[in-house]
Order: structure tokens, then sequence, then C-alpha cells
């Protein structure tokens, strides 16, 4: 079974500081890992993935989120926060391997942006 | 192309009333999912269908939840009788096979009275 837990409900930065959303998963199996966010009255959009390959990905809007394995961990960062960042974020995990493709999503966390 | 669009948008009953709630993928996408999103439980997968064929309903919270997808380009999920407890925000999503990418509706916000 996989989890997913996200460090710190609630995340307030000032415009143009540094993001750093905090992601640790548990998997008895390799994963794969997400990154989505939400923005007020919409659904989830994916923000980046990792699934093989290199350690270190890129996603939309400048977010990028590093996989590492000794720490079980994939935080997202992105190293200048604007207002348009403010949403939420889920990170998500599933099983690499085998035929189940459901995700399981954490608490989320609340990112605020201030001028 | 249009994206998931799910109906209705917003929808209030009273206790013990049925709720249907409409999800119509993205065409070629051949799985679906419902997820619930609640301030308590965060977002929590129902069910999920692959080529129209349920895979795994260990989700559904109780047999008052039903959930069918008769084509591949529609999908309900039902609630019968309803309880304020259902009250949630509850989300379609659907991906193509070689794609992790979940693509979601914008959601139906239930409110049970």
């Amino acid at each position: 079974a996989q989890s997913v837990t996200q460090l710190g409900s609630h995340v307030s930065v000032s415009e143009g500081a540094l993001v750093l959303l905090r992601c640790n998963y548990s998997s008895s199996v390799p994963p794969y890992l997400f990154w989505y966010v939400q923005y007020p009255n919409q659904g989830l959009q994916l923000l980046l993935k990792y699934t093989t390959g290199a350690t270190l990905v890129k996603g939309i809007n400048g977010f990028e989120a590093e996989f590492k394995k000794s720490e079980t961990s994939f935080h997202l960062t992105k190293p200048s926060a604007h207002m348009s960042d403010a949403a939420e974020y889920f990170c998500a995990v599933r099983a690499a391997s085998g035929s189940a493709r459901q995700l399981t999503f954490g608490s989320g966390t609340q990112l605020t942006v201030l001028p | 192309d249009a994206g998931v669009i799910q109906s209705p948008r917003h929808e209030v009953t009273e206790m013990g009333q049925e709720v249907t709630l409409r999800c119509k993928p993205i065409s070629g996408h051949d799985y679906l999912f419902w997820y619930r999103q609640t301030m308590m439980r965060g977002l929590e997968l129902l069910i999920y269908f692959n080529n129209n064929v349920p895979i795994d309903d260990s989700g559904m919270p109780e047999d008052r939840f039903s959930a069918k997808m008769p084509n591949a380009s529609f999908s309900t999920l039902k609630i019968q009788p309803s309880e304020p407890r259902d009250s949630a925000v509850y989300f379609c999503a659907s991906s193509f096979a070689t794609n992790e990418k979940l693509f979601f509706g914008s959601g139906t916000q239930l409110s049970v009275l």
C-alpha cells in the first residue's frame, strides 16, 4: 500500500521568495509520484510527475521536485513565488508496478503568497 | 478538447432523496475515476473504471453509493438515499493508459440538507 504525508497544511511566503512544499511518501514498491495544484472552485491539474529516469523533475509554471529515495521525499520547489501561485497543492503516489492505476493523495497544502 | 465535463455544478437536495452525478470523460481516455473531497477526509478515491469496467470500488462508502459506466463517454455516480454526511465535492477524472496524467473535471458541489 502507498501513502503520502504533506508537512504543513498551510504555507505562507512573500512574493518573490522561495516556495518549498514538503511531501514524504511510503510505498512497499517503487513509486510514481505526482504534484497536483487546485485553484478555487476548480479540479486538480497536474504540475509534474516522477515515473522513471531523472530524479529532478521540472513542471509547469516554474515548479520542480526532486525524488529522493533515501529520504522517501518528493518536495516541491519554486525559486520565486508569484501571486498567481496561491492555491492548494497535493502530492500523490501510486505503485510503479502492477495494474492498479489509482492515486493516493496527501491532505494538501494551502499556499498563500503575500504581497 | 472540452476536458472532463461534470454536471450538475452544484446540487442541493434533502436527506433521503436520490442524487445522480454525471461525468463525460475526455474522448479516447480509457480510465475514469470518481473522487470525493471533504475538509475532514481530503481526496478519497471512490471507484475507477477501465474500458467501462469497474476495477476497484473498495472506496465506495456503502451500498447507498453506486456507479455505472454504460459507454466510453458517460458515467454516473448515484447516491440513494442521500444523507447529510454525503455533502462534499465529487470529482470525476479521466486518463489514457500510457499517460500518467489525470484530467479532472470542475467537480459537483453536493449539499444534502
